[in-house]
């Protein structure tokens, strides 16, 4: 039973244009919200997060969005450049255990 | 401030092998966690340490165990290794269990079982 869900392998969009990841999730007792971004060869490097009471966070060109009632988040960068292409994981938890991850979505920003 | 770190970077071993894979953490985290990633899959959590003992346990067999030691360095082994076990394994670490939520990931070591 997949708790976090991605459903965008893939998102293709241009320089400078916006840049939005959408996350699905299915367990109302997480708490807090997370976005990872992995590069090859490296490991997942924290970007932002978020905890339940609040509806937005912001970290300059990102921006996370909760929608408890859909059990919806989503990850907004404005301007996207080509150093953002990457996969991006969200990811869940509760109580601030183990981390849940989605499949992922890799984002290709092309100048 | 030194971040999480890993060894080695890629291994090879044959199935029904034993491998150990080792993970410093971040300076000032105290816990860590070590999560299984599969090829085009998100990370998967198999458990967590915190003050040595494990805290915490995700869907994987006792043949995968860990150690976390002192300087809250920590190990992990896989004992009779399979096929299915090849992928990125992964340590994040942490400030507490609770309380800090962001996990901070090494590297990884990328393992092949043949």
């Amino acid at each position: 039973d997949q708790q976090v869900k991605q459903n965008s392998p893939s998102l293709s969009v241009q320089e400078g244009r916006i840049s939005i990841l959408n996350c699905d999730y299915t367990n109302s007792m997480f708490d807090y919200f997370l976005w990872y971004k992995k590069y090859p060869a490296e490991g997942p490097t924290f970007l932002i997060s978020i905890s339940s009471i609040k509806d937005k966070n912001e970290d300059g060109r990102f921006t996370v969005f909760l929608n408890k009632s859909a059990k919806h988040l989503s990850l907004h960068i404005v301007p996207s450049q080509p150093g953002d292409s990457a996969v991006y994981f969200c990811a869940a938890s509760e109580d601030g255990g183990k981390l849940i991850f989605g499949q992922g979505t890799e984002l290709s920003v092309k100048p | 401030e030194t971040g999480v770190t890993q060894s080695p970077t890629h291994l090879i071993k044959t199935r029904g092998q034993q491998v150990t894979l080792r993970c410093s953490s971040q300076s000032g985290h105290n816990t860590v966690s070590w999560y299984q990633q599969a090829l085009g899959q998100g990370p998967q959590f198999i458990f967590q340490y915190y003050r040595e003992e494990e805290n915490g346990r995700g869907n994987f067999p006792p043949r995968f165990s860990g150690l976390q030691f002192p300087n809250y360095s920590s190990e992990l082994n896989v004992n009779a290794l399979e096929l299915d076990d090849s992928a990125l394994y992964l340590c994040a670490s942490s400030l507490a269990p609770q309380g800090s939520y962001e996990q901070y990931f090494g590297p990884g070591t990328r393992l092949t079982v043949t």
